[in-house]
């Protein structure tokens, strides 16, 4: 199972918006809507940013969004922010042989 | 307060053996799903095991089938990963994550501080 491809790094202006982009097969990001995504801090335990493709958890700022359009789950940061520059992931559950798969990896920075 | 602390990593020789655990409290453990995902030095997120809440039905990513095992103690409120026939692929912190459902298709909503694991002779 091969992971879902992001883009190695995104970036913007504070206040601008950015999307990073999650691609998959139907097999994963096509078929469900068990798609999330996670902010990492270097050295930190990754934190849950979106779940179920557009679900956002309480505590979780409202500058951050998820869609998805086929095979291809997208999250977006409005008003972008010097502390939003870190790593993002996002996961998908899968009908393949392995049940979860994870991105590749964005690294987001505040120009 | 909702926590999950693991412990059990350490340094191992090719071939070797340990015994990861995450000590979960603040919620009804049993009620959700557990995963282990592991992360190489420098490298992204690998999903490596998962297990429902009642223990019945776990999961392997295709690179630790055969030599990792997953399971839990709801009496304990916790969870383990057995993991054999180390190779030095398998460095990497290694986190404890709890599901939002108690089947393995929710996401991981509180995560554990890590534990690194590190194969080398």
């Amino acid at each position: 199972q091969s992971a879902l491809t992001q883009p190695a790094s995104v970036s913007g202006s504070p206040g601008q918006s950015i999307t990073i982009s999650c691609t998959g097969t139907s097999s994963d990001v096509g078929g469900y809507n068990y798609v999330s995504w996670y902010q990492q801090h270097p050295g930190k335990a990754p934190k849950l940013m979106i779940c179920e493709v557009s679900n956002r958890p309480s505590g979780v700022s409202n500058r951050f969004s998820g869609s998805k359009s086929g095979n291809t789950a997208s999250l977006t940061i409005s008003g972008l922010q010097a502390e939003d520059e870190t790593d993002y992931y996002c996961a998908s559950y899968t009908t393949n042989s392995t049940s979860y798969v994870f991105g590749t990896g964005t690294k987001v920075t505040v120009l | 307060e909702v926590q999950l602390l693991e412990s059990g990593g350490g340094l191992v020789q090719p071939g070797g053996s340990l015994r990861l655990s995450c000590a979960a409290s603040g919620f009804t453990f049993s009620s959700y799903a557990m995963s282990w995902v592991r992360q190489a030095p420098g490298k992204g997120l690998e999903w490596v095991s998962g297990i429902t809440g009642r223990g019945i039905t776990t999961y392997y990513a295709d690179s630790v089938r055969g030599r990792f095992t997953i399971s839990r103690d709801n009496s304990k409120n916790t969870l383990y990963l057995q993991i054999n026939s180390l190779r030095a692929a398998d460095t990497a912190v290694y986190f404890c994550a709890k599901g939002a459902r108690p089947s393995i298709l929710g996401a991981f909503d509180i995560w554990g501080q890590g534990t690194m694991v590190t194969v080398s002779s």
